[in-house]
């Protein structure tokens, strides 16, 4: 079945920067479109960015535009986001997903997160 | 952008009761682009609705969706203990690619 397992969190310093990776299995990474989305502690959700199946395309949230970047191994079935300029309010939860389906309107499966902690 | 408004902000329901979650647009929309999602502690986020109206894979027939235009609805028509979660939906814009969460609600025993 599909496995999306994150790493890379942590407490990092604001201004400072931070690199997430997903590790996929379970399906073939390589023909599906990815997603990072967070929630701030006790919040809801908040899409933060979107990679096409090859990594022509990458689509960004506004509150992280600049900042952030998405990136994709499809050799290593990784999926990446390198974070810049941290804020205090980029701190949450990340979790990686993954669209299945024919269409980018619905995210079918999701990992269960890595908490990022911007704080001095 | 489209602004999705749930309502209950929590719904205190018992188990076999009938629960029904709302979910608003600041104005209409395209059903095709139209998801919920389940989120349990310590679980993954589920999707549950797709399409305002299909069932994900391996979803038990008592939840449903429905709605058109800028409401939309999701029915859990007997509540199972393992339903009370917080329920999530969520918008696709196409141009370019974006996404939209409602604020949630929270299904809670009573």
């Amino acid at each position: 079945q599909v496995r999306l397992v994150e790493s890379g969190g942590g407490v990092v310093q604001p201004g400072k920067s931070l690199r997430l990776s997903c590790a996929a299995s379970g399906f073939t990474f390589s023909s599906y479109a990815m997603h990072w989305v967070r929630q701030a502690p006790g919040k809801g959700l908040e899409w933060v960015a979107v990679i096409l199946y090859d990594g022509s395309n990458k689509y960004y949230a506004d509150s992280v535009k600049g900042r952030f970047t998405i990136s994709r191994d499809n050799s290593k079935s990784t999926l990446y986001l390198q974070m810049n300029s941290l804020r205090a309010e980029d701190t949450a939860v990340y979790y990686c997903a993954v669209s299945l389906g024919a269409t980018l309107a619905y995210i079918d499966c999701w990992g269960q997160g890595t908490l990022v902690t911007v704080s001095s | 952008e489209i602004v999705l408004t749930q309502s209950p902000g929590t719904l205190s329901l018992s188990p076999g009761e009938r629960a029904t979650l709302s979910c608003r647009a600041s104005r209409s929309v395209s059903s095709s682009y139209l998801a919920w999602y389940q989120q349990k502690p310590g679980q993954a986020l589920r999707l549950l609705i797709y399409g305002a109206s299909s069932r994900a894979t391996g979803l038990p027939d008592r939840f449903s969706g429905s709605g058109s235009g800028t409401d939309f609805t999701l029915t859990v028509s007997r509540l199972e203990p393992e339903d009370f979660a917080v329920y999530y939906c969520q918008h696709y814009g196409s141009s370019p690619p974006m996404y939209t969460f409602g604020q949630g609600t929270k299904l809670e025993i009573k």
